[in-house]
């Protein structure tokens, strides 16, 4: 099934652990990005990719880390985790910028103890 | 800094009436917006888009409205249908040049459709 997916759903991870959220997406879109979603907060921008090669920071991009070495993969690298980086991670994707909407994966569930 | 605003957190509709949800938005740099659906524990789908350069766009049910002026927007689903009960998100990107090429999300109105 076309789509985007992320591995893990979920996952526990204890402070100061490291960790990589994958994402891939076989829609052969060139805009990738990573979200965050906490409760009250709504979604908010990690990292994205505008192609391969290509990442910049977005809004919350602290503690993160990603690269983008082909267009279908856009992993997502916690480096050592910690309580605030409880939350549920989504990846997206979409070939135009997101005029079209950004297809989205099912998320990931991640908590830190 | 909140630069899009969603301040209705919940809104409770009647089965077949009209569902209107609001969003509000400061950076005028943002040129396209967009709405999102999101069910418990799946990813937001999306729902409807609109360009500045438009007032309105229709596809089905769903009509978003946008002024711009007022840098406010709206969604309308008529007639609310049980299956629209989810968490609606407003989500808006500025036109290359203008910020990070992804999205920036208000915090979601949970609509409840009431039979």
């Amino acid at each position: 099934n076309a789509g985007v997916t992320q591995t893990p759903k979920f996952q526990v991870l204890k402070t100061g652990q490291s960790m990589t959220l994958q994402c891939a997406q076989d829609m052969n879109h060139e805009y990738m990005s990573w979200y965050r979603q906490d409760p009250g907060m709504g979604l908010r921008l990690i990292h994205y990719s505008v192609g391969a090669g290509i990442t910049d920071q977005g809004e919350v991009p602290n503690g993160y880390n990603v690269s983008r070495s082909t267009t279908e993969d856009f992993p997502l690298r916690l480096l050592s985790a910690a309580p605030s980086q409880t939350s549920v991670y989504f990846c997206a994707s979409s070939s135009d910028r997101g005029l079209y909407g950004y297809t989205f994966g099912s998320g990931t569930r991640l908590t830190v103890v | 800094d909140q630069q899009v605003k969603q301040n209705s957190p919940s809104l409770s509709v009647q089965e077949g009436r009209i569902s209107i949800l609001n969003c509000d938005y400061t950076n005028s740099m943002f040129d396209y917006f967009l709405w999102y659906k999101k069910y418990p524990a799946e990813g937001p789908t999306f729902l409807i888009s609109i360009s500045s350069i438009k007032d309105k766009n229709e596809d089905g049910r769903f009509t978003v409205f946008l002024n711009k002026s007022a840098k406010h927007l709206s969604l309308h689903i008529v007639p609310s249908q049980p299956g629209d009960s989810a968490v609606y998100f407003c989500a808006a990107f500025p036109a290359s040049g203008g910020g990070a090429d992804g999205l920036t999300f208000g915090k979601g109105t949970h609509l409840i459709i009431q039979p």
